[in-house]
């Protein structure tokens, strides 16, 4: 079973807009929640992550909204630039338990010129 | 800076060979992890450590053994290894509190089971 759920699984934009990216999560014991980036041919990095104690978390560019209600939460990626292109994994974990990190299925993005 | 180096970066073998899957961490991280990455799918938690000797079952444990034999080492055995086994695999340290749990990822393993 899929304990993170992602969405979409490919987006494309253009240069200049913002991109979102969604997930989604089942367990309520989960208490951090971080994306990651993956370039083509590279290993998956940390881009940002949040805890529940916020529903905001911002860096930059790239922006987490949680909403602990809905179990949901997204990554708003404004002024979408061409070297943004990679796929994107959101995760959650419950860090004071097993820190288990559980990834969604991921999302290819192209920003387009 | 983080450091997960894995070995072999490529490796073939056929249907029911024997395959082991080195994974070495330089970060005095207490976690270490086994994943698998495949298309539609994401990455998978095979196995993970928080120790020497400690092993914890993932969420796709079947067909594979794993043992931590130290703080650094953490390896990943596929003894009767078969096709749906292909796979990029990916072993990373962290995770924990002290680190604010984030991953460090090795180089990835891909492995081809034909």
């Amino acid at each position: 079973q899929q304990q993170v759920r992602q969405s979409p699984q490919s987006l494309t934009v253009w240069e200049g807009e913002t991109a979102i990216l969604n997930c989604s999560y089942e367990d309520s014991t989960f208490d951090y929640f971080p994306w990651y980036h993956q370039f083509p041919g590279e290993s998956p990095a940390l881009l940002i992550a949040i805890r529940p104690v916020s529903n905001k978390k911002e860096d930059g560019r790239f922006t987490i909204f949680f909403n602990k209600r809905e179990k949901k939460f997204s990554l708003h990626i404004a002024d979408s630039q061409p070297g943004d292109s990679a796929t994107y994994f959101c995760a959650a974990s419950n860090q004071g338990g097993s820190a288990k990190l559980i990834f969604g299925e991921g999302t290819k993005l192209t920003v387009s010129s | 800076e983080a450091a997960v180096t894995q070995s072999p970066r490529n490796k073939v073998t056929v249907t029911g060979g024997n395959v082991t899957l080195s994974c070495r961490q330089t970060n005095s991280h207490n976690y270490m992890y086994w994943y698998r990455q495949d298309t539609g799918h994401g990455l998978r938690l095979i196995h993970y450590s928080y120790g020497a000797g400690n092993l914890q079952i993932g969420d796709v444990p079947d067909g594979y053994k794993a043992t931590r034999t130290t703080q650094e080492d953490f390896f990943l055995l596929l003894e009767l290894a078969s096709p749906s086994q292909t796979s990029l695999y990916f072993c990373a340290s962290g995770g924990d509190t002290s680190n604010t749990g984030q991953l460090y990822f090795g180089e990835g393993s891909k492995l081809t089971v034909l």
